[in-house]
This record gives structure tokens, C-alpha cells and sequence, in this order.
């Protein structure tokens, strides 16, 4: 069973809008990542978010986590068509065994 | 810099034959993983190791054997292959530092098992 569920599955946008990736997961993490993959390729670490914080910041990444909700949002900010890709969330539960479990992906293309 | 590698990249071979996936990295990471990509599952976990020596299950470990008699290697073996192993298969490492979360992935091997 897959720990995180991505919304939307697919998302087209025009260069320079805004992209907005939502997971959902289902049981308590020790902190939730964020991968991206371009088409053929591996998988990228993008971006971590621990338990206890609320709000990241990396470069025009924004991610928050509401741990209540069991949730969290990835946010692209003035898109790139270089930013077409797919996009994992990733649950870690045990930073003793590290293993990741992963939701199915949202799909964003940016039209330039 | 070669980082993590997969060989080969590309497989296509026979139900029943016994297929090995490789998998190397260069950075001495402690954790490696071997997980298996399909459309609409995202990334399964199949097997993990900790250290040399050390490995463990995962979510779809049927099917499947791994070792990992040397830190930098973790290759994945498919015993008998059947169809359902058609998949793409990427290998990835995390260092064991306590702070050091994240993982790094090879390019994937694509498997087509007729």
C-alpha cells in the first residue's frame, strides 16, 4: 500500500503561473519528501520536511505539512518549462530502517 | 563522480530465466535500496540493506533476492522471471548519518520479461 497520494495526477500550466501539488498520507511520518522525475530518468530529492515543522522554502519551492491532516503541498512558484516533470511525495516512518514509501505522482507539464 | 550506476539499462528477456540487476555507487553510503516503478503505483520498495551484509524486505520482496557483500554493490536478482516483473527498476543509496534522510536513485533498468 502506497503511503502518499498525490492530487492532482496530471496538471498543465502555462510558463511563469504557479504549480500546486497536494499529498495526502495515511499513517504518522518522521518527516515527508519531495522527488521529482523527469521523463526517463531517476528520481531528484528536492525538498524534506521534518514532523515538527509547519513550512519549507527552497528557492521557488514551497512545501507545507499539516501532520493533523495528515497532508502536505508542494508549491512551484513562476514555472519553467524546464520544471516538466513528475512529482513524488515520499513518507519516511523509520529513520532507523529509511525506507520510503511513495505516492503514484502528480504529472506537470508546463506549456512555454 | 559516477554517483549511483545501473547495468544493464535496458533487459528484455524470457519467462522463467533468471535475470541479476546491478547496481553500484560510489559515495560508500551504508543504506541501499532496490525499488521497482509501474503506472499508477509509483515506486515500490523492494528490497533494503543497511550495511554489508545486511538486508531486509520490503513491500513487494516476492520474486526477488538481493546481497550485498560489498558496501558499494546491491545487485537484485529475479530467480524465475514472469511477466508481472516487467517493470522499471531503480536502485538508490542514503548515507547513515542521522541527519542525512534523503535518497539518491540511478537511471533505472528498464526489465521486459516476455
Amino acid at each position: 500500500s502506497q503511503q502518499g497520494e498525490e492530487d492532482p495526477q496530471a496538471l498543465s500550466i502555462q510558463e511563469g503561473e504557479n504549480a500546486t501539488m497536494n499529498c495526502s498520507y495515511k499513517t504518522s511520518i518522521n518527516n515527508l519528501q519531495w522527488y521529482r522525475q523527469n521523463s526517463g530518468r531517476g528520481l531528484v530529492h528536492l525538498i524534506l520536511i521534518r514532523s515538527n515543522e509547519r513550512e519549507k522554502h527552497s528557492g521557488r519551492l514551497r512545501v507545507t505539512l499539516d501532520t493533523s491532516k495528515k497532508s502536505s503541498s508542494l508549491l512551484i512558484t513562476a514555472s519553467r518549462a524546464a520544471d516538466t516533470a513528475s512529482y513524488f511525495c515520499a513518507g519516511l516512518k523509520d529513520t532507523g530502517r529509511r525506507a520510503l514509501t511513495f505516492g503514484s505522482g502528480t504529472r506537470l507539464q508546463v506549456q512555454p | 563522480d559516477a554517483g549511483i550506476t545501473q547495468s544493464p539499462r535496458y533487459k528484455i528477456t524470457e519467462t522463467g530465466r533468471q535475470v541479476t540487476l546491478m547496481c553500484h555507487q560510489t559515495w560508500s553510503h551504508s543504506y541501499m535500496f532496490w525499488y521497482r516503478q509501474d503506472l499508477g503505483h509509483g515506486l515500490r520498495l523492494i528490497y533494503y540493506s543497511a550495511a554489508a551484509d545486511i538486508t531486509d524486505k520490503g513491500e513487494v520482496p516476492d520474486g526477488y533476492v538481493v546481497s550485498r557483500s560489498k558496501t558499494e554493490n546491491f545487485p537484485l536478482t529475479l530467480e524465475s522471471a514472469t511477466r508481472s516483473q516487467t517493470s522499471v527498476y531503480f536502485c538508490a543509496s542514503s548515507e547513515a548519518s542521522g541527519g542525512a534522510l534523503t535518497q539518491y536513485f540511478g537511471p533505472g533498468t528498464r526489465l521486459l520479461v516476455l
